[in-house]
Order: structure tokens, then C-alpha cells, then sequence
């Protein structure tokens, strides 16, 4: 059973520039959220995907979109890089959209932002 | 808007000894409450959770404790292990939504 891998691991953009990270959920997970986490702050959500279509959304600018593949995998877009759009971006995945149960995240995608 | 609170940035405590560590809410519509911890280079993973109907969960070495009324919850890690040296997260959801709240965390060193 493979875990969430996210890529790229690391990347620098300068501002203006759009971005496109990856996502591979765990085998058996049909949702993935992403979350920002700020230096010294907690993830904060983004959205979540189930069944391929956006299943809410965080506090974020249109700026800020994704997609989910028929294989559960995502990506998140970000357009016109801010300075502040510098962070950890984390993947989760789960077992169902709304559940009670636990995220398993992958490592992250270490964006900064020039 | 920083619904889910975790005060101390940081925590040192002796191996063998308890550690606790701290959350405050302010959403009173959460009602799934859970733990993760963060090694360096890694994602937050799921430590253990705890529902509104309950005021304790304990697994193993790991317990939290739920006060709704003061809207607080803790983590009661016994007895300590270097291993457990991590940042720990609490975070809160209402049931059925997908936007989980995180806190800020809270580094806890664990000394031999």
C-alpha cells in the first residue's frame, strides 16, 4: 500500500508566475484536500476534491484551483504568484468527502515565492 | 479567524515523565476533535482523536481529554520517549465537513 506523494518536493517561482504542484492519494482514498501551512502556522484548508469536483472550499482566491483525476490523484493551480503564496502545500487524502476520520497527508511541496 | 488555539509554541519535558499538551476552541459546532504529529521533513500524521460524546480517549501511552464546557482539549502523552519529540496539532471539525481547523502547534522535546 503506497502512501501520499506529493512533487515536486521543492520549487522557486518569482512573482506573477502560476504554479502547479501534484498529488497521488493513499490506494483506496477517493478524496484529497490541500492545505497551506504558513511558517509557524497550523495547515490551512484550501479545498477538497471528491469524485473528480470541488467538495469545499477554505478562505482562498479564485486564484487557487484544482483538479482531481479519475484515479483520485490532484493537482492544485495557483495563478499569479503572491509573495505570501510562499508555504508548505500539503496534500491529504481519506477514505470520504465529509468522514469523521483522520487525513493522511503526504510530505509537502515547499513553494517559494521570489 | 483562529477558531482552534494551541498557546504554547513549545514544550520540554524529561524522558519517563507526562507531557500535556494544550488546545483551545472557539467554534462550538465542532464536534470531532484529533491529534496529529510532524516530524521534520514529513506530513502530520494521525495520532488519535476524540468525539463530542466523549470526555476521554485513551491509546496506549496516548490520551486526550475533551471539556466542552471551557471548549479545551489535551493531549496526556505517559510515559515520555525522546521518539516523541515532534510538533504536535490538534485540530477540529464539525461533523460532515471537510474543513478541518488547525492550530498552531506546539514543539515538544523530549530530553534523555
Amino acid at each position: 500500500e503506497t502512501g501520499v506523494t506529493q512533487s515536486p518536493t521543492h520549487l522557486i517561482k518569482t512573482r506573477g508566475q502560476q504554479v502547479t504542484l501534484r498529488c497521488s492519494s493513499q490506494s483506496g482514498h477517493n478524496t484529497v484536500s490541500w492545505y497551506q501551512q504558513a511558517l509557524g502556522q497550523g495547515p490551512q484548508f484550501i479545498f477538497q476534491y471528491y469524485r473528480e469536483e470541488e467538495n469545499g472550499r477554505g478562505n482562498f482566491p479564485p486564484r487557487f484551483s484544482g483538479l482531481q483525476f479519475p484515479n483520485y490523484s490532484s493537482e492544485l493551480n495557483v495563478n499569479a504568484l503572491e509573495l505570501d503564496d510562499s508555504a508548505l502545500y500539503l496534500c491529504a487524502s481519506s477514505y470520504s468527502q465529509g468522514m469523521a476520520g483522520e487525513l493522511f497527508f503526504g510530505e509537502g511541496s515547499r513553494l517559494t515565492v521570489l | 479567524d483562529q477558531q482552534v488555539k494551541q498557546n504554547s509554541p513549545s514544550l520540554s519535558v524529561q524522558e519517563g515523565r507526562i507531557s500535556i499538551l494544550n488546545c483551545d476552541y472557539t467554534n462550538s459546532m465542532f464536534d470531532y476533535f484529533l491529534w496529529y504529529k510532524k516530524y521534520p521533513a514529513e506530513g502530520p500524521t494521525f495520532l488519535i482523536s476524540i468525539s463530542s460524546i466523549k470526555d476521554k480517549n485513551e491509546d496506549g501511552r496516548f490520551t486526550v481529554f475533551l471539556n466542552k464546557s471551557a471548549k479545551h482539549l489535551s493531549l496526556h502523552i505517559v510515559p515520555s520517549q525522546p521518539g516523541d519529540s515532534a510538533v504536535y496539532f490538534c485540530a477540529a471539525r464539525k461533523y460532515n465537513n471537510n474543513d478541518m481547523r488547525f492550530g498552531a502547534g506546539t514543539r515538544l522535546t523530549v530530553k534523555p
